[in-house]
């Protein structure tokens, strides 16, 4: 079975300072998804950014970019200039074949003024 | 309203109440979800339904019974709960396709408290 495991529970950086979350996976599979999902306190859950397994490129949105390491089977999240709206849960996600979406336990980003 | 929607946003019910959560999606989906949250644990996937039809369900006990009248319209009846149940419970809806990103749209959730 896969699973995601965020080892960090909380981060915090400064604002305007980059920070890097972690996330590790564990499959079997050779084609997936991979996402990074915002949770805002007392808000929706939002979709951050989303990499194919087969692209070795990584993933690039504004702000936020990922490292993605197949072999390592790591997905990273980069946020770059970190704002006040950037503290939040954010969720690293799977999703396989079977097109269920597995969840790590997520790490909360404080951002600190 | 636009994208997903929840109600009510807070519930507290007692152990023997029998009540309903509501999720809502105007996005034009074919495929709905119920996710349970609690605190220091991943996403537990509780149900998932594909054009009205139920094609997963985790396990979770019978005093969870959804119900999908329609491709927009998701609800979690709830009876004879039980404390450890309390949780922020997410609907979130996709347009189901195979191996596809399937980019889930979740709901603002409903904040359940079992006395």
């Amino acid at each position: 079975a896969q699973t995601v495991t965020q080892s960090q529970p909380e981060m915090s950086v400064q604002e305007a300072e980059t920070v890097t979350l972690s996330c590790t996976y564990d499959t079997s599979e050779s084609d997936y998804y991979l996402f990074w999902y915002k949770q805002p306190p007392s808000r929706q859950m939002i979709l951050v950014i989303r990499q194919e397994a087969y692209k070795q490129q990584n993933a690039t949105e504004n702000r936020f970019s990922v490292n993605f390491q197949k072999a390592a089977k790591s997905f990273s999240l980069k946020i770059s200039d970190s704002q006040l709206g950037d503290a939040a849960m954010y969720f690293c996600a799977y999703k396989g074949r079977d097109d269920k979406i597995i969840f790590g336990k997520g790490t909360r980003l404080h951002i600190l003024p | 309203e636009t994208g997903v929607t929840q109600t009510p946003r807070h519930l507290v019910m007692g152990m023997t109440n029998k009540k309903s959560l509501k999720c809502e999606q105007h996005l034009g989906h074919n495929a709905m979800y119920w996710y349970k949250q609690s605190a220091k644990k991943p996403l537990e996937l509780m149900f998932v339904y594909s054009l009205e039809e139920r094609v997963e369900n985790n396990s979770v006990p019978s005093r969870f019974s959804p119900e999908c009248p329609n491709s927009s319209h998701l609800f979690l009846h709830l009876h004879t709960l039980q404390p450890e149940d309390s949780a922020l419970y997410l609907c979130a809806s996709s347009q189901e396709a195979a191996l596809s990103y399937n980019e889930q749209f979740f709901g603002p959730g409903t904040r359940l408290t079992v006395l």
